[in-house]
């Protein structure tokens, strides 16, 4: 089946440009999740949605960024005010169950920022 | 809250030979594991996972172990070939905060 993507795969935006980021993750999955990854670096969480709700927004920058899942499926990873520190490869991922179970996580393939 | 720490951060072996990358964890409520590869450009895909009441978890040539007394697990690589050649991040989470936490990645390089 599909798996999870995102959409754009690229994006420049100019420094203060606001910037809005999208993933569809395979269907019927409850949990999504936001990973920040540098260039060289591992993933680095941003904020988790159990269906629409947002319950951990603790990876989160900035009050620049902002992300929403309103009808628990496609989320948007929005980022106001652009700064050349955002620059990175966005990653989303989905997984099958919520709550306390651990589930495997299945990542897309990324958009990666470049600020100018 | 959680931390982990991974090395080498580069590994370089012959075609054939096995590969081992460790990696340890600072929370001891940690209960899975897993292990992604991610090639230039794409995304992580995972190659394996553990989970807590397990020890040793083997899937052809790849197996993970974990050693939850000294909070530290490792991925074998046997008979490796020039297409194992990725970046190689392990990871840790625990029940009720569902976020991954990864290393900072092994580059593993295999020569034909």
């Amino acid at each position: 089946g599909a798996g999870v993507s995102q959409s754009p795969r690229y994006k420049v935006a100019k420094r203060g440009q606001d910037v809005a980021l999208r993933c569809d993750p395979i269907s019927g999955h409850v949990s999504l999740f936001w990973y920040q990854q540098a260039l060289g670096q591992g993933p680095e969480f941003l904020t988790y949605f159990q269906n629409e709700a947002q319950l951990d927004k603790s990876g989160l920058p900035s009050d620049r960024f902002f992300a929403e899942r309103p009808e628990g499926s496609v989320s948007t990873l929005k980022i106001q005010r652009t700064q050349q520190e955002d620059s990175a490869v966005y990653l989303c991922a989905s997984s099958l169950l919520g709550g306390p179970s651990t589930d495997t996580q299945y990542f897309g393939p990324g958009t990666r920022l470049t600020v100018l | 809250g959680e931390n982990v720490e991974q090395h080498p951060s580069t590994l370089s072996v012959q075609e054939g030979d096995s590969a081992v990358i460790k990696c340890t964890y600072s929370d001891s409520a940690s209960n899975y594991f897993p292990w992604y590869k991610q090639e230039l450009g794409k995304r992580p895909q995972l190659i394996i996972d553990i989970r807590s009441n397990v020890g040793e978890k083997k899937d052809q040539r790849i197996a993970v172990t974990l050693n939850k007394t000294a909070k530290h697990f490792s991925l074998h690589i046997t008979e490796t070939q020039p297409e194992d050649s990725a970046v190689y991040f392990c990871a840790a989470t625990s029940s009720g905060f569902q976020k991954l936490v990864f290393g900072t990645g092994t580059r593993l390089l295999v020569s034909p």
